[in-house]
């Protein structure tokens, strides 16, 4: 069971547009529409920004959104904010006798 | 609103035991899968385990298979992850979450473990 592959960084100016890739197997992200993306700002809990490949969750503004497209699932977030800076994460379910989560390595957004 | 309230920090020694605890709140605790994740300094997040509380079946990571156990205790509404014997390399932050189909819809605060001698 390997995490997923996803950029370690990527960065982008205010009001501008970025995605994020999280690359897995016909295991996992190409197996199952359950990718789920987080954000996680140091010293706070991880927050739920899309579930379900595309999903957001009440809250979450429509400047994220998502995709999928065989092994590969994407995070796009558009009208860059200063506060969008922050960790990302991806997650999968995965067909395994084991656990059936994985994160992805995570994606360290700057926001120039 | 749902709610996962973890205890707090812990500083432990080498070779001691611990049980940290993730108390749900405002849903039906026995429907939902509660799942644990480690966060070393510097790393990324990474899943330890889940377990169902409604007949407490578990699922756990290969990597810590055999090094943690998860429980829960119904009656309160509450969830554990425990240590035998604590190793320096055991020091993270560890989150609980509250699943619903492999998303983690709701989170705790997070417990900050330190092990040193």
């Amino acid at each position: 069971q390997s995490a997923l592959t996803q950029p370690a960084s990527v960065s982008g100016s205010p009001g501008q547009s970025i995605t994020i890739s999280c690359t897995g197997t016909s295991s996992d992200v190409g197996a199952y529409n359950y990718v789920s993306w987080y954000r996680h700002h140091p010293g706070k809990a991880p927050k739920l920004i899309l579930d379900e490949v595309s999903n957001r969750p009440s809250g979450v503004p429509d400047r994220f959104s998502g995709s999928k497209s065989g092994n590969t699932a994407s995070l796009t977030i558009s009208g860059l904010q200063a506060e969008d800076e922050a960790d990302y994460y991806c997650c999968s379910y995965v067909t395994s006798s084991t656990l059936d989560v994985v994160f992805g390595g995570g994606t360290k957004l700057t926001v120039l | 609103e749902v709610q996962l309230v973890q205890s707090g920090a812990e500083v432990k020694k080498p070779g001691e035991s611990l049980k940290i605890s993730c108390k749900g709140s405002r849903y039906t605790f026995t429907n939902q899968w509660i799942g644990w994740v480690r966060q070393m300094p510097g790393k990324g997040l990474e899943w330890m385990g889940i377990i169902n509380p409604g007949d407490s079946n578990t699922k756990y990571s290969p990597s810590f298979q055999g090094q943690v156990t998860l429980s829960v205790d119904r009656s309160i509404s509450t969830a554990y992850l425990q240590w035998s014997s604590l190793r320096a390399s055991d020091s993270a932050m560890y989150y609980c979450a509250k699943l619903h189909y492999g998303s983690a819809e709701n989170w705790g605060q997070g417990t900050l473990v330190t092990v040193s001698s």
